[in-house]
C-alpha cells in the first residue's frame, strides 16, 4: 500500500515564523502535491510538483514556498506564518501519467495554528 | 476555471437508507472523476475513480455514474450503515493531471 506521511499532526506557531511541512511518499511516485483545507472552501491546490527541483503554482500560491530536493520528499514553507494561514494542510502523491488512470494518495494531514 | 460542486451540503439519515450524492462540474473535459471519504480530522481515502470514457464504477454498496456531457456525477450508497458517516468529496481531473475538489457532502448515518 502506498503510504503518505506529514511530519506532524498538530502544529502550533507564533506570527511572523518561518514554519516548514513535511511530506514524505513510498511509492516512487512522480507528482506530489500540498493542498489547504478550509470550512466551506473545500481543498484548495497550493502548489504541485511533477519531478525532483521542479514546482508549479496551484491556486493559492500566495505567502507559501516549497521545496523537492528528493523524490519522495516535498515540503511546503511558510516564510512569515500568518493568522489567516490557520488551516489543515493535506499532501498528496500521484504515479503520474495516464495509464493506469492516476489517483491521488493523501497524507492524515497537519492541523496548522497561528496564533 | 472548472469548478466543482456537491449537493447537499449536509446530509443525515437513518441506517439501512439508500441515498445519492451529488457532484457537479462545469468543463466536461475531463480525464477522470473521483469519489474521496474524509473522515474527522484525517486525509482523504479514494473510494470510486470513473475514467472519462466509462458511465459508472462500483464497488461493495458503493456505485458512481458518470454524465460527461451534463457535467454531473452521482454517488450511489446502498443499505447506508453508521460507518458510513464521514464527508464525501468529488474531485475531476484534468488533461494537465490537476484535480479540482468540490466541497463535500457531510454524511451522518444514524443507528
Amino acid at each position: 500500500d502506498v503510504k503518505v506521511t506529514q511530519s506532524s499532526r498538530y502544529l502550533v506557531k507564533r506570527t511572523g515564523e518561518k514554519v516548514f511541512l513535511e511530506c514524505v511518499q513510498d511509492m516512487d511516485h512522480e507528482n506530489m502535491f500540498w493542498y489547504r483545507q478550509d470550512p466551506g472552501l473545500g481543498l484548495r491546490l497550493i502548489y504541485f510538483s511533477y519531478d525532483v527541483k521542479m514546482k508549479e503554482k496551484g491556486d493559492i500560491p500566495e505567502g507559501y514556498s516549497v521545496s523537492r530536493e528528493k523524490k519522495e520528499r516535498f515540503s511546503l514553507i511558510l516564510e512569515s506564518a500568518s493568522t489567516n494561514q490557520t488551516s489543515m494542510y493535506l499532501c498528496a502523491s500521484s504515479f503520474g501519467g495516464t495509464s493506469p488512470p492516476d489517483t491521488q494518495y493523501f497524507g492524515p494531514g497537519t492541523r496548522l495554528t497561528v496564533l | 476555471k472548472q469548478e466543482v460542486t456537491q449537493i447537499p451540503a449536509a446530509l443525515s439519515v437513518p441506517e439501512g437508507e439508500n441515498l445519492v450524492l451529488n457532484c457537479s462540474f462545469t468543463d466536461s473535459a475531463i480525464y477522470n472523476l473521483q469519489w474521496f471519504r474524509q473522515d474527522p480530522g484525517k486525509g482523504l481515502t479514494s473510494l470510486l475513480l470513473i475514467q472519462s470514457s466509462q458511465r459508472e464504477q462500483t464497488s461493495g454498496r458503493l456505485n458512481a455514474s458518470l454524465d460527461k456531457s451534463s457535467g454531473r456525477s452521482t454517488l450511489y450508497i446502498a443499505a447506508s450503515q453508521p460507518g458510513d458517516s464521514a464527508t464525501y468529496l468529488c474531485a475531476v481531473q484534468d488533461y494537465g493531471q490537476n484535480f479540482v475538489f468540490g466541497p463535500g457532502t457531510r454524511l451522518s448515518v444514524l443507528p
